[in-house]
Formats: C-alpha cells, sequence, structure tokens
C-alpha cells in the first residue's frame, strides 16, 4: 500500500512568487490534513479537507489556500511567499470522517525556501 | 493556544535505559497521540489513547493517560540508538477534527 506522497521534496523560491505543493494520501483515505513546521513555531495546523470540502482552517493570512480533488489529492498553494514561509510543509491523510479518531499517515514534507 | 507542552523539551540517555516523555494540554479530548519524527522527516504515528482509557503498551512504548490532570506520559523501555528522534504529542480536541501538536521532545539515545 503506497504511503503519502509529497511533491516536490525541495523548493526554492524567491520573496514575492507563488508556489503550489501537492499531496496524494493514501488510497481510500479522504480526510487531508496540511501542517506547517518551523523551529520556532513548531507544528502549525493550516487545513483539513474531508471529501473536497475544507472543514477547518488555522490561524494563517488569506494567502496561504488549499483544495482538495474528488480523488483525495490536495494541493495548498502560497502567495506573494515571504522569508518567514521558509518551512517543512507536511500533509497528513487520515481514515474517517468523524475527525482524528484514527492515526495519521503523513507524507515525508515538501522542504520550502524563500530567498 | 490549545497546543499541548512536551516535557523536557530534550532528553539524553544511553541505550539500554528507559526515557518518559511528559505531555500537558488544556481542555477535553477525544484522544491523545504520540508521533515520533526522525530529523526533520515525516511523523510517525506511534500509539493512540483514547480519553477512557488509562494505559496504553505497544511493544517497548508504553503510554498513560490521566484525565483529571489533562497529562499523558509516554515511555520507552530499553532505548537504543535508533529511537533517537523528536517525539510529540497531540490531541484530538472534543468538538474539533484537527490534531494540536506540542513543540515535541528531542530523545538523544547514545550507544
Amino acid at each position: 500500500k503506497a504511503g503519502v506522497t509529497q511533491t516536490p521534496r525541495y523548493l526554492i523560491k524567491t520573496r514575492g512568487q507563488q508556489v503550489t505543493l501537492s499531496c496524494s494520501p493514501i488510497s481510500g483515505h479522504r480526510s487531508v490534513s496540511w501542517y506547517q513546521q518551523t523551529p520556532g513555531q513548531g507544528l502549525q495546523f493550516l487545513f483539513e479537507y474531508f471529501s473536497e470540502t475544507q472543514r477547518n482552517k488555522g490561524n494563517f493570512p488569506g494567502r496561504f489556500s488549499g483544495r482538495q480533488f474528488s480523488n483525495s489529492r490536495s494541493e495548498m498553494n502560497v502567495s506573494t511567499l515571504e522569508l518567514g514561509d521558509s518551512a517543512l510543509y507536511l500533509c497528513a491523510s487520515s481514515l474517517g470522517s468523524g475527525g482524528p479518531n484514527y492515526g495519521y499517515t503523513f507524507g515525508s514534507g515538501t522542504r520550502l525556501t524563500v530567498v | 493556544s490549545q497546543q499541548g507542552e512536551e516535557d523536557p523539551q530534550a532528553l539524553s540517555i544511553q541505550e539500554g535505559e528507559n526515557a518518559t516523555m511528559n505531555c500537558s494540554y488544556k481542555t477535553s479530548i477525544n484522544n491523545l497521540q504520540w508521533y515520533r519524527q526522525n530529523s526533520g522527516r515525516g511523523l510517525v504515528h506511534l500509539i493512540l489513547i483514547r480519553s477512557n482509557e488509562r494505559e496504553k503498551h505497544s511493544g517497548r512504548l508504553r503510554v498513560t493517560l490521566d484525565t483529571s490532570k489533562k497529562s499523558s506520559s509516554l515511555l520507552i523501555t530499553a532505548s537504543r540508538a535508533a529511537d533517537t528522534a523528536s517525539y510529540f504529542c497531540a490531541t484530538a480536541y472534543s468538538g474539533y477534527s484537527t490534531l494540536t501538536f506540542g513543540k515535541g521532545t528531542m530523545l538523544l539515545v547514545s550507544p
């Protein structure tokens, strides 16, 4: 059974640019969550999607957006990149619709560096 | 913030010793989960304990939950160098469909 796949693994962007990150969950998992991890703030929740609907959004500016497709694959987009957006972006998939009642399976992450 | 807090922030032990990490949280939970992260990679789910459970075991891992104190502990017995990683507790708060992570404990196990 394939795990959670995140692409790309590494990305270097310039301030002001935009970026799109992709996540393919485990087959059969319909819930996808995104987290930003930085040394200072730890793991911060970005969004959670279930069946193409955003169920929750974390406390991030509107430059951060996401979506989920009918095949459960998800993308997140960050526009007008700032240096502080440099982080490891993690995607996690989960079985079920009732919230995190099961463990999350994480991808290896996308390391974004903004210069 | 509803973020859980792990204690200690860092722990250094010798192979064969036991490692204990603690997690405190703030409001009612449905469950509490522990994850491991090696060197900036993705997190790996270790164990989930529900709010009506007090103790759970998985191999060399033992997790306890005290809902009256809003705290949990993770015990790794007979540690190995391969256990070197960061360990995070994550809480599933009642009424929320997301997991909230603490800042983690960095465990170093020396041969």
